[in-house]
């Protein structure tokens, strides 16, 4: 079975400022990272995926994520975060068809 | 908006209720999900069907008990449930072709039960 960590369990950041959030996996042969936004009261959103070719991935919203095979991570990027994007967001991994692994979250304040 | 519809939105239920969740998906997807999340934790497995098959049950109790009439519907029946049962259930699909690992889940809303 896959691990996911998201060492980060709260990111504060400014409006108009750069954020990262990361995300570091159990490694494996091949696999399959996404990672989701969940905002208040709705289910999970996906914002990007990786599934082969390019290791950057571009998703919804303006966020990208880099896929890094020797450090076993996906971390998640925004240039610059607005009001919305205060949100939960949830990197997960799949291996398997129907075998989805999630981490812990990282719950997103972005600051006025 | 979400191509995944639960219903209902919200319920409340006594511990000596039976009510039924459901989801409905119409984007040919072949497998369905059951999750249970509590607030601020990432969404737990509970039932996966696979082809109108169950094919994953992660040892949960029998309070719960599901039901995929067709590849479009999957319902989540409860019965006798708990105070600690109260969370967000999400239903989610995806389409795992046979041989290719790779699609993503895509979620519904939710439903949030409270059982009083």
């Amino acid at each position: 079975a896959q691990s996911v960590t998201q060492l980060d369990s709260q990111v504060p950041v400014f409006e108009e400022a750069p954020v990262e959030l990361r995300c570091n996996y159990s490694s494996s042969v091949s696999v399959y990272l996404f990672w989701y936004v969940q905002y208040p009261n709705q289910g999970l959103q996906l914002l990007l995926k990786y599934l082969s070719g390019s290791t950057l991935v571009k998703g919804i919203n303006g966020f990208e994520a880099e896929f890094n095979k020797s450090q076993t991570s996906f971390h998640l990027r925004k240039p610059s975060v607005h009001i919305s994007d205060t949100a939960e967001y949830f990197c997960a991994v799949s291996d398997t068809g129907n075998q989805f692994y999630f981490g812990t979250g990282t719950s997103l304040t972005v600051i006025p | 908006d979400t191509e995944v519809t639960q219903t209902p939105k919200h319920l409340v239920m006594g511990m000596t209720n039976k009510k039924s969740l459901k989801c409905e998906q119409h984007m040919g997807h072949r497998a369905m999900y059951w999750y249970k999340q509590k607030a601020k934790k990432p969404p737990e497995l509970m039932f996966v069907y696979s082809y109108e098959k169950l094919s994953i049950n992660e040892s949960v109790p029998s309070r719960f008990s599901p039901e995929c009439p067709n590849s479009s519907l999957l319902n989540l029946h409860l019965h006798a449930l708990q105070p600690e049962d109260s969370a967000l259930y999400l239903c989610a699909s995806s389409s795992p072709t046979r041989g290719q690992d790779n699609s993503p889940l895509h979620f519904g809303n939710g439903t949030r039960l409270t059982v009083t």
